[in-house]
């Protein structure tokens, strides 16, 4: 079955930086790669998602890449804000069936 | 358009207890999601229904949890007898059919404490 790895499990960046979140996938057959931010005590949020006919997609300050070949993708925060604070989770699945979630990054933006 | 509704929010129970969680997805959704996401983890899949039929509940331990979703529309999780591993966050999710069906949307949650 589908396993995703996560990188890094913490990061903490200034306001203004980059932030980037990397993760492998392993079954070939995925083609849907979405992102969640999970705030302290709330539900998983679903902000931003590629598919695999794609290698690129931007919403503001984020953006997702995605690498078929090497079966990976990143997720790229620009400018960070405080409220970028949050647990990140990525995710893989094909089509429309179950996702299979990495294991999550903890983003800490100091102002 | 509303959310995923779940409850109880929070519960607390010991342990060889029986739980039972409840879920409402977003009008129309025809699929129906419980995760489990213990602390520190990300959510794990227990079981997936498509109207009222499991399309998956590879990873539901069948021995102790249930889930039921009559008529296709709320969904119940039970866990008879509860164990202290148990303590977990159990999410609802929907989606609708089609490719559309990719994106999950997440209930609040029921935070489930068993001591």
């Amino acid at each position: 079955g589908e396993n995703v790895e996560q990188h890094p499990s913490t990061l903490s960046v200034q306001e203004g930086d980059s932030a980037v979140i990397k993760c492998t996938y392993s079954d070939s057959a995925s083609n849907y790669f979405p992102w969640y931010k999970q705030e302290l005590g709330k539900r998983p949020q679903l902000i931003i998602d590629i598919r695999s006919n794609v290698g690129e997609k931007k919403d503001q300050r984020i953006a997702v890449t995605l690498n078929k070949t090497a079966k990976h993708f990143s997720l790229h925060i620009t400018e960070t804000q405080p409220e970028d604070s949050a647990v990140y989770f990525c995710a893989a699945s094909q089509d429309t069936d179950k996702l299979i979630f990495g294991t999550g990054t903890r983003l800490q933006v100091f102002p | 358009e509303a959310g995923v509704a779940q409850s109880p929010r929070y519960k607390i129970i010991e342990k060889r207890q029986s739980v039972a969680f409840w879920c409402n997805p977003i009008s129309g959704h025809a699929t129906l999601y419980w995760y489990q996401q213990i602390l520190g983890q990300g959510p794990k899949l227990l079981i997936q229904f498509q109207n009222n039929g499991v399309v998956d509940d590879s990873q539901l331990p069948k021995d102790r949890f249930s889930a039921e979703r009559l008529k296709g529309v709320d969904s119940t999780l039970k866990i008879q007898p509860a164990k202290l591993e148990d303590s977990a966050v159990y999410l609802c999710a929907s989606s609708p059919l089609g490719l559309a069906g990719a994106a999950k949307y997440f209930g609040p949650g029921t935070r489930l404490t068993v001591t």
